[in-house]
């Protein structure tokens, strides 16, 4: 099976622009999670949907958004861009069930390095 | 809030020596636990997971509710052990989301 993968590799922006990343998970995966790892914060959960449906979100204001669609492939945009936004944006899909007792494993992809100048 | 401490950044052992990486958690509940690993220009991939209690690549952890803590041990490090380790819990019905500790660099010298 062909692992996560994501578009692009590298990214450099200028504050204030916005920007899109887009991730497509493993086939048959219907889980996308989001995380950003940064070397001050470490690694930390942005959403995670489902079926088109946000099932989770953290800690981070509204610029950073998201959506899924109907083949699983996922994206995230961050709008108004800040130097702080610079980080390594990671996607890990899962064959995570419905809810409840589901703790299927998380496959990572390579991630996206956004350099915000 | 739930919460994953690794106390060390930076762990330096021989080769053949044990190695124990620690991870203490803080969640009132029922959590589960993962130890994740990155080594040199790969992907973070997962090592062990507290439900499926396995023993992987000669690691093993073990939960410890009374001290909520998940270490990671191995009787013998390898060089190829060499890599960076993180602890994660989750916990019911928040299966996509991973709260990650700080991550441990371990180096095994020959």
């Amino acid at each position: 099976k062909a692992g996560v993968t994501q578009t692009p590799r590298y990214l450099i922006k200028t504050r204030g622009q916005q920007v899109t990343l887009s991730c497509s998970p493993i086939s048959g995966h219907r889980s996308v999670s989001w995380y950003q790892q940064t070397p001050g914060q470490g690694l930390q959960f942005l959403f995670e949907y489902f079926s088109e449906t946000q099932r989770n979100k953290g800690n981070f204001p509204g610029r950073f958004s998201g959506r899924q669609f109907s083949n699983s492939r996922s994206e995230m945009n961050v709008s108004t861009l800040e130097l702080g936004d610079s980080a390594l944006y990671l996607c890990a899909s899962s064959l995570r069930l419905a809810g409840g007792l589901d703790y299927n494993e998380q496959f990572f992809g390579p991630g996206t390095r956004l350099t915000v100048l | 809030a739930q919460r994953v401490t690794q106390p060390e950044k930076l762990l330096s052992v021989f080769k053949g020596a044990p190695v124990e990486l620690k991870c203490n958690y803080s969640y009132s509940g029922s959590p589960e636990l993962f130890w994740y690993v990155q080594y040199s220009r790969q992907r973070l991939q997962l090592l062990l997971r507290h439900i499926s209690r396995e023993s992987i690549k000669g690691f093993t952890a073990d939960l410890n509710k009374g001290e909520t803590s998940f270490h990671l041990k191995k009787p013998f490090a390898q060089e190829e052990d060499s890599a960076m380790y993180y602890c994660a819990l989750t916990y019911y019905n928040q299966g996509g989301k991973l709260i990650f500790g700080q991550g441990t660099e371990l180096s095994v010298k020959p």
